[in-house]
């Protein structure tokens, strides 16, 4: 059973850049039926969808980000990572890496994990 | 992008009612589409991926439909358990997104 864990910072200044990174174990990042994702969610909001990144290190990020995003995967520590950079206070959300499982066509988010909330304040 | 909404925002039932909620998609999206449970101070749990397939482990009470635009997600005898908020999520362009989730409550 797959499992993924988030791990970074709990506080970032505003201005500064968000740097999270995701284990995942029982499974391997060096797989092509996967996009690695990072979804964020707002204090009592919906679910917002932030980027993947492709084993191959190909990325795509949701364009309401403008270029503030930047993903990253380590495939030799089973890691992905996430840039966000510019942080205000708008940014304060609940994080969450997710697999995007797409080998069989069928496109979905079926492992998730746990979040980390993130508070930009000075 | 393809912009989701779900009706109702938030509803009241009772353990042992059927319970829809419904989703529309901004465009035809054929039947990519998927629905998660999140309860509060967990991550989403997905429980119907492709408009109508039950994710391994999801109780049977859950069960989607629809295609197109149009969608539904149905729980036959809601449980304790059950309540919780519920979001669709369409999967048919690289750029995914999220409706903005439907509440149940007692």
């Amino acid at each position: 059973q797959v499992q993924l864990q988030e791990a970074g910072p709990g506080l970032v200044k505003p201005s500064e850049t968000l740097s999270l990174t995701c284990t995942v174990s029982g499974g391997s990042v060096n797989s092509g039926t996967y996009y690695w994702s990072w979804i964020r969610q707002h204090p009592g909001k919906g679910l917002e969808w932030i980027g993947y990144i492709y084993f191959t290190g190909t990325t795509y990020y949701n364009p309401s980000l403008k270029s503030r995003p930047s993903m990253s995967i380590d495939t030799s520590r089973n890691q992905f990572s996430l840039k966000l950079s510019s942080m205000t206070a708008a940014d304060t959300a609940v994080y969450y890496c997710a697999r995007d499982s797409i080998g069989d066509y069928l496109p979905r988010f079926d492992s998730w994990g746990q979040g980390i909330m993130v508070t930009v304040s000075s | 992008d393809i912009q989701m909404t779900q009706s109702p925002s938030s509803l009241s039932a009772s353990v042992g009612d059927r319970v829809t909620i419904t989703c529309r998609a901004g465009q035809i999206i054929s039947t990519f589409l998927n629905w998660y449970q999140q309860k509060a101070g967990e991550a989403p749990k997905l429980l119907i991926y492709s408009a109508s397939n039950l994710q391994s482990g999801v109780p049977s009470r859950f069960s989607g439909n629809g295609s197109g635009t149009d969608f539904t997600l149905t729980i036959s005898s809601l449980q304790p358990e059950d309540f919780a908020t519920y979001y669709c999520q369409q999967s048919y362009i690289k750029f995914r997104s999220f409706g903005p989730g439907t509440k149940v409550d007692i």
